[in-house]
């Protein structure tokens, strides 16, 4: 079955540093989702990448979803304690969406 | 606009208890789904509906059911609770199998 890969599982920056997480997925994707849960929170929904070699942008957060359609990024540039949370890709094919296990960060200020 | 609400946000029980948690949205999404979330392992799915009177097993379905009670209601039971049930449990809609999910708060479930 498909199976979406999420790394690292933990990253713990400075503030004002750069943050990256990298999903990958062991089957091709229709979309890939993204979400952020703040601690004790619930997943809220960030951003959908469909088209091949895409990449948006929303501020500080830059997302691309890979030529193969196979894997995605997500890169936060300049850190805010406001970013602290869990970061999730959600892989979907057809009718089966997976979610990766997240990369929780934390800022120090 | 309260969007999905999941009751109760709390509980626990005892092995061999049954429970059901209760999911409702007022967005007039077509699909709706129930996943657990336990540390390290992110979100797995249980069940889904992807419209009224129709459900499907997920990730994760041995030891819960599921009723699509309406367009608006979703609920999981758990017939007979087991320690490894203890999790947070999370519902969620969307307009159809492409739109982003809407997660409700969570049901926080410890099994003694």
């Amino acid at each position: 079955g498909q199976q979406v890969m999420q790394i690292p599982q933990y990253q713990h920056v400075q503030e004002g540093e750069d943050f990256t997480t990298y999903c990958n997925s062991s089957t091709t994707l229709s979309n890939i989702q993204w979400y952020k849960q703040r601690p004790g929170g619930h997943p809220v929904f960030l951003i959908q990448l469909v088209k091949s070699g895409e990449v948006k942008k929303q501020k500080r957060l830059t997302f691309q979803f890979g030529e193969a359609k196979k894997n995605s990024s997500l890169h936060i540039t300049a850190t805010q304690t406001t970013d602290v949370g869990t970061y999730f890709c959600a892989g979907a094919n057809n009718n089966d969406m997976r979610f990766g296990a997240g990369t929780r960060l934390t800022v120090k200020p | 606009n309260a969007g999905v609400t999941q009751t109760p946000k709390f509980q626990v029980l005892k092995t061999g208890q049954s429970m059901t948690l209760q999911c409702a949205q007022d967005m007039n999404h077509n699909s709706m789904y129930w996943y657990r979330q336990d540390p390290g392992m992110g979100l797995r799915l249980i069940y889904y509906s992807a419209s009224e009177g129709t459900t499907d097993k997920g990730e994760v379905p041995n030891g819960y059911n599921v009723s699509r009670l309406n367009k608006r209601e979703f609920s999981l039971r758990l017939e007979s609770a087991a320690p490894s049930q203890t999790s947070v449990y999370f519902c969620a809609s969307r307009t159809d199998r492409l739109g982003a999910q809407h997660f409700g708060d969570g049901t926080r479930l410890s099994i003694l």
